[in-house]
């Protein structure tokens, strides 16, 4: 399989405890905050999303919190797991241009036993 | 299996030969759009197609051509590829263009001497 060699900020993270990741968005227009995970080898895949009306919005065992005010976005992953292990992306949309997606660098979490 | 596949996976090329890789997806998507991805710089937008022949710009679209006459196919050309084009490219599909779920290939890696 496939992955990018890594610069990546990293985040190191004990099973079962609960990880925090953070990006901050320059577009104050974007309608829409994505998070992608990329497991090595392999294409990003959605994980959730909130719209710009909201702060908060749950999935299972992950929490998105939006603060326009400082233009940032976190990530919060409950209990995590080795499986969890990954690179994760937040991406934003604007209303101007749906079809337009832009990526963040990406946080490298690492799970230890 | 519902997926994008993405042709070919590892390409080796010399400057300035033309290639084409392509990208086929069977969820009946309207949305499809081609990513690359470098160290430290996340996944990069390259064109991007809300529906059959309609295709559209993303960030960085020099040196890169596409087309969509079909549903399902989306390739990506390069018609005279450079060093500064070798790179890990990832192609995606979603429902529709308002869709944050996209769907990623495996990827393709080329390398361009």
């Amino acid at each position: 399989g496939e992955s990018v060699g890594l610069h990546l900020p990293t985040l190191s993270v004990q099973e079962g405890d609960n990880s925090i990741i953070n990006c901050a968005y320059s577009n104050s227009a974007s309608d829409y905050f994505i998070w992608y995970k990329q497991e090595s080898g392999k294409g990003p895949q959605f994980i959730i999303d909130i719209r710009s009306n909201m702060d908060k919005r749950q999935g299972q065992r992950v929490t998105v919190l939006l603060n326009k005010t400082v233009k940032h976005l976190s990530l919060q992953i409950a209990a995590t797991q080795p499986g969890d292990s990954a690179v994760y992306f937040c991406a934003e949309r604007g209303t101007d241009s749906w079809g337009k997606l832009q990526f963040g660098a990406g946080t490298q979490v690492v799970v230890t036993p | 299996e519902a997926q994008v596949t993405q042709n070919p996976r590892y390409l080796i090329t010399v400057t300035g030969k033309k290639l084409t890789v392509t990208c086929s997806q069977n969820m009946n998507h309207e949305y499809m759009s081609w990513y690359r991805q470098d160290p430290g710089l996340g996944l990069r937008q390259i064109y991007y197609s809300m529906n059959v022949e309609v295709t559209d710009k993303g960030d960085v679209p020099e040196g890169y051509k596409v087309s969509r006459k079909e549903k399902r196919n989306f390739p990506l050309i390069l018609e005279s590829p450079s060093p500064n084009q070798t790179s890990l490219y990832f192609c995606a599909s979603s429902l529709t263009g308002a869709s944050n779920e996209q769907f990623f290939g495996p990827g393709t890696r080329l390398t361009v001497l």
